[in-house]
């Protein structure tokens, strides 16, 4: 079953504005991931937020994790054309002996010109 | 550095075949991992190979298999092709010492 559940499915704002995605989990983690995927083809590591952490920045990537809520959310701000594809979130777990990493449906993201 | 390639891209299949899809890590890393994604169940875990070794598994049948190389190269079987199993497959290597994957490309698989 999955693990993260993004919100929204999907969403279209115009180019220059501002893009929140959110992420809800149900377990604990040790990190949470974002990725992007463009129209059906490999995924493309974002980034990485662990646990013991509330916030990060890469570029114009905004990432904030609520572990009491079980929730992160991903920002893209001044967005561009390029930036449409679908982005998911990962959560890892460590539990017992495995190492897993699991993937939500992911949020499609349209930009409009 | 190479990124992660996957061989073929494309493949058409019909029901009751059987398929191998292979996958090359990037130079050093030893974990390789592969997904399914459709459009209805999104992106699922297969499973994931360290060292030649099955690591991890996600809820698949039997008729979805692995293995890994001794240079890390890997490859999953799918046996008894059903409709159902039409997916984009991915492979995706993990840097060492840390939970970042890097995808190849996709093997989209077609079966009629």
């Amino acid at each position: 079953s999955q693990q993260g559940e993004e919100d929204p499915q999907a969403l279209s704002i115009q180019e220059g504005e501002n893009a929140t995605m959110n992420c809800s989990y149900k377990t604990s983690i040790n990190n949470l991931q974002w990725y992007r995927q463009n129209s059906g083809r490999g995924l493309v590591h974002l980034i990485l937020i662990r646990s013991n952490e509330r916030e990060k920045h890469s570029g114009r990537l905004r990432v904030t994790l609520d572990t009491s809520k079980k929730s992160s959310s991903l920002l893209i701000t001044a967005s561009r054309a390029a930036d449409t594809a679908s982005y998911f979130c990962a959560t890892g777990s460590f539990m017992n002996r495995d190492d897993k990493i699991i993937f939500g449906k992911g949020t499609r993201l349209h930009i409009l010109p | 550095k190479a990124g992660v390639t996957q061989t073929p891209r494309y493949l058409i299949k019909t029901r009751g075949q059987q398929v191998t899809l292979s996958c090359s890590p990037i130079s050093g890393h030893r974990s390789v991992s592969w997904y399914q994604q459709t459009p209805g169940q999104g992106l699922q875990f297969l499973f994931e190979y360290f060292s030649e070794t099955q690591r991890n598994k996600g809820n698949f049948p039997g008729r979805f298999s692995g293995r890994q190389f001794s240079n890390s190269r890997s490859e999953m079987n799918v046996s008894t092709l059903e409709l159902g199993d039409s997916a984009l497959y991915l492979c995706a290597s993990t840097r060492p010492d840390s939970y970042e994957q890097y995808f190849g490309p996709g093997t989209r698989l077609t079966v009629t």
